[in-house]
């Protein structure tokens, strides 16, 4: 059974770093995209990146790059986001997901999604 | 950026009707279109993906349809399992992955 689990909610001051994980079992890790997702409080869903951890290929959107950082260790099938500096504005939903793969390559939709870590950013 | 826009905002409907909810892209996606689904405290859920395939265990009332720029979400008889927050996303544009605002489907 494929199965994409985080790490559990976190509370934060504005200024601190964190550095949550998505961890995969029941697929191959190394073979799959695993993407990060953002959800604010009472709103939608935004696309943050993606890597691949076979080689650790990282793709960002331009929204998030130079706010964040996306990074795997495919040692033990993890997969990481992680802020230097949080700000009140990084509260929210976050979801790990897993592009889907078939014979004629990887699908970019997400087939699995994690449960979600929650990260609250407050003085 | 291709911009997905999605109507109606929210949708009240009975149970046992037939609803439907469109996504609209600012350009072209081809047949790259996934819908999700998302209930209240859990993660979003695949249904359709490459416009009109639906993904495993995705009954049979869900339908989707469209290419290029215009797409529907089918949701055949609503049942009460189905009341949550539907979602598109384009991903003709890689790795420029987009999603629409998302439609609620309410209870009338």
């Amino acid at each position: 059974e494929v199965q994409l689990v985080q790490s559990g909610a976190e509370v934060k001051k504005p200024g601190e770093s964190l550095k949550i994980s998505c961890k995969g079992s029941g697929y191959s890790f190394t073979s799959y995209w695993i993407g990060w997702v953002r959800q604010m409080p009472g709103k939608g869903l935004e696309w943050m990146g993606i890597i691949y951890p076979g080689d650790s290929d990282t793709r960002y959107s331009p929204s998030f790059q130079g706010q964040v950082t996306i990074s795997a260790d495919k040692s033990i099938s993890t997969a990481y986001l992680q802020w230097s500096s949080l700000k009140a504005s990084d509260t929210a939903m976050y979801y790990c997901a897993r592009h889907s793969l078939d014979s004629s390559g990887p699908q970019y939709y997400f087939d699995y999604w994690g449960q979600g870590t929650l990260v609250t950013v407050s003085s | 950026e291709i911009v997905m826009t999605q109507s109606p905002a929210t949708l009240s409907v009975s149970p046992g009707e037939r609803a439907t909810l469109s996504c609209r892209a600012s350009q072209s996606v081809s047949s790259n279109l996934a819908w999700y689904q998302q209930k209240p405290g859990q993660a979003p859920r695949l249904l359709i993906y490459g416009a009109s395939t639906r993904a495993t265990g995705i009954p049979a009332r869900f339908s989707g349809s469209g290419s290029g720029t215009e797409f529907t979400l089918t949701i055949s008889s609503l049942q009460s399992e189905d009341f949550a927050v539907y979602y598109c996303q384009q991903y003709n544009n890689w790795p420029s992955l987009t999603f629409g605002g998302g439609t609620k489907v309410e209870i009338k």
